[in-house]
Order: structure tokens, then sequence, then C-alpha cells
């Protein structure tokens, strides 16, 4: 079975840029969520996905960051313009079910320069 | 307000000795539980997960964790670490709400073993 996919793996920007990650979940997983990862934190929830609809997005610094999930399925998170503290490592994961155990993708990092 | 909180961020065993990982919650009802373990640059892998019946819950790696409702506590163990163990670990609780339900990660925990 395939796992989650992430694209890119790596992405440097300059500050005021914008920025767009992309994710595969797993297929058949209705729930995707995005996370932000600090280095030396832990994961933190910016949106959560139910199929194509948005369920949570009460950490999502909506003034910058915009996160879609076409048809369900695969699913960009973009960022603009980029703050230097956006700097970090950005998670994608899907789920079977909402609060059902959560697949990973490698993840993007981000560095803000 | 929800939590989830380990309280050592950094451990140091040596190879071949035991290992606890501490997991403390704060949720009204009793949650999903789950441990997740990440290495340098990786993304996160499901150690365990513990949803109800049986409190000792068995995962990968060798690894297995004890829920204690009374302590609101998740500990991770695992009786004779090795070296490939080194990495962060992450515990996770899934929090249940009218729309559903997401998972909220504790702030890790970073595991150092020396020969």
């Amino acid at each position: 079975e395939a796992g989650v996919a992430q694209s890119p793996r790596y992405k440097i920007i300059e500050k005021r840029q914008s920025v767009a990650f992309w994710c595969n979940p797993i297929s058949g997983h209705a729930t995707l969520y995005w996370y932000q990862q600090i280095l030396g934190q832990g994961p933190k929830l910016l949106i959560q996905f139910q199929n194509n609809g948005v369920v949570d997005d009460s950490q999502l610094p909506k003034d910058r960051f915009s996160a879609e999930r076409l048809k369900g399925v695969d699913s960009t998170l973009k960022i603009q313009p980029a703050k230097l503290e956006d700097s970090a490592v950005y998670l994608c994961a899907s789920s079977p079910g909402a609060g059902m155990e959560a697949f990973f993708g490698q993840g993007t990092r981000l560095t803000v320069v | 307000a929800q939590s989830v909180t380990q309280p050592d961020i950094h451990i140091t065993v040596s190879e071949g000795a035991s290992l606890e990982l501490r997991c403390n919650y704060s949720y009204g009802a009793t949650p999903y539980l789950f441990w997740y373990v990440q290495s340098p640059g990786q993304g996160l892998q499901l150690l365990l997960k513990y949803f109800s019946g049986d409190t000792l819950v068995q995962g990968i790696k060798g690894f297995e964790a004890e829920f204690k409702r009374s302590q609101s506590s998740f500990n991770l163990r695992k009786p004779s670490v090795h070296w490939s163990d080194a990495a962060e670990y992450f515990c996770a609780v899934a929090l249940f709400y009218n729309q559903g339900g997401k998972l909220i990660f504790g702030q890790g925990t970073e595991l150092s073993v020396k020969p």
C-alpha cells in the first residue's frame, strides 16, 4: 500500500515570497491533516479536512495560510506571504477516519530567509 | 484545556537497558492514545495505539505501553533498548467533538542511546 506522498521535500524562499506544498493521502482515507513542526517541538495541527470539507482550522493563520482539498483527495497548503517564523517542517497525514491513527508523509522542510 | 504532556525533553539510556517514556493527558473522557517515533528527517511512524480493552498494548519494534486511567497516563516502555531506537518519540491523543476527532501531540522526548 502506498503511503502519504508529499512534495517538495525541501524549499528555501525569501520572506514575503509565496510557497505551496502538495500532499497525496493514502487511497480511501477520508481525513487529511496538515501539521506544522517547528524544530524541537511537537507537531501543531494547522488544518483538518474530512473528505473535501474543513472541520478544524482554528490554528491556521488565515491571513497568510490557505489550504484546499479538491475532490476529497489531494491537498495543497499555501503560504503567502511567508515570514521568517514560518520556517518549519510541514507534515501531511491521512487517516481512515477522524480520531483514528494517522499516517504521515516525510514532510516538507521550509526555510524562510 | 485538553492537552498532552511529555515531562522529559531528553533521555539518555545505555544500550541494553530498559526504557520508559512518560505521557500524561488532560481530557474529560477516555481518549484514544498513540505513540509515534520520528527519526531525523523523516515523518512520524506509528508505534502503537490504545482505543479500549486491555490496558497493556503491544506495538512494533518491541515497544509496549500501558494505559492507566487513574493517573491519566500512557507510558511507553521497552525492556532492552537498541542503538537504532535513538529518535524522537511523540505521544498523541485523539480528541473528539461534534464534527469528529483530531490528533494533538505532546512536545516529544528525544532518546539518546549510549554504547
